[in-house]
């Protein structure tokens, strides 16, 4: 089993629309959560993080946790073509106590694309 | 400068040959990671450092082998390295305790 797993996609929506992009992740006493954006050919930039269950809104994101289900999302509402780009979501380890601490395990990534 | 710096942005390289990639952060971040980014595959962890201490290797083969001089440089050396190590490599920082990173732009490299 993975530790982090996201659906590659592509996941296709159209501008204007709500893009869903949903994250699970094995290790039940994780306790960060991160989702960055990548466009292609550059570096991942960290657009919002969650640290308690429920939800987080920041402008058009809103992440939300569900530890007891190991699951956490990101909803774009109003999605624009600029939002097309690789969604990553990260994890911090449970053990996450000491040196170590802030190592993030990545999944693979979501491949999103809003069309006009 | 600012943020998280990565040199050289591409490399090519022959099986035999020794190079170094280069990475420099201006936050004050006392944090400082390597992950290897292949196509299809999730962000791959490689060295941690944490106040210029190696904390974590993730068995990563001795080809690559990190140098952390001081809080703000981070290196990699290569050598004798194979085809399929290659890749994206993305240096990142972040503060001991916090785990919002910041990634350079990262280094493509290619092993021909």
């Amino acid at each position: 089993q993975k530790e982090v797993e996201q659906n590659s996609g592509p996941l296709s929506v159209p501008e204007g629309a709500i893009a869903s992009l949903n994250c699970t992740y094995s290790d039940r006493g994780s306790q960060s959560f991160f989702w960055y954006r990548q466009y292609s050919g550059k570096s991942p930039e960290l657009i919002m993080f969650i640290y308690s269950n429920g939800d987080k809104e920041d402008g058009r994101f809103t992440a939300q946790l569900n530890k007891a289900s190991q699951y956490v999302s990101l909803l774009i509402r109003d999605s624009q073509p600029s939002d097309s780009a690789t969604y990553l979501c990260a994890v911090t380890p449970s053990n996450a106590g000491g040196t170590s601490y802030g190592k993030l395990t990545f999944g693979q990534g979501t491949i999103l694309t809003v069309h006009p | 400068e600012t943020g998280v710096t990565q040199t050289p942005r591409h490399l090519v390289m022959g099986m035999t040959n020794k190079k170094s990639l280069k990475c420099e952060q201006h936050l004050g971040h006392n944090a400082m990671y390597w992950y290897k980014q292949s196509a299809k595959k999730p962000l791959e962890l490689m060295f941690v450092y944490n106040f210029k201490e190696q904390t974590e290797n993730n068995s990563v083969p001795s080809r690559f082998s990190p140098e952390c001089p001081n809080s703000s440089h981070l290196f990699l050396h290569l050598h004798t390295l194979q085809p399929e190590d290659s890749a994206l490599y993305l240096c990142a920082s972040s503060q001991v305790g916090k785990s919002g990173y910041t990634f350079g732009s990262g280094t493509r490299l290619t092993v021909v």
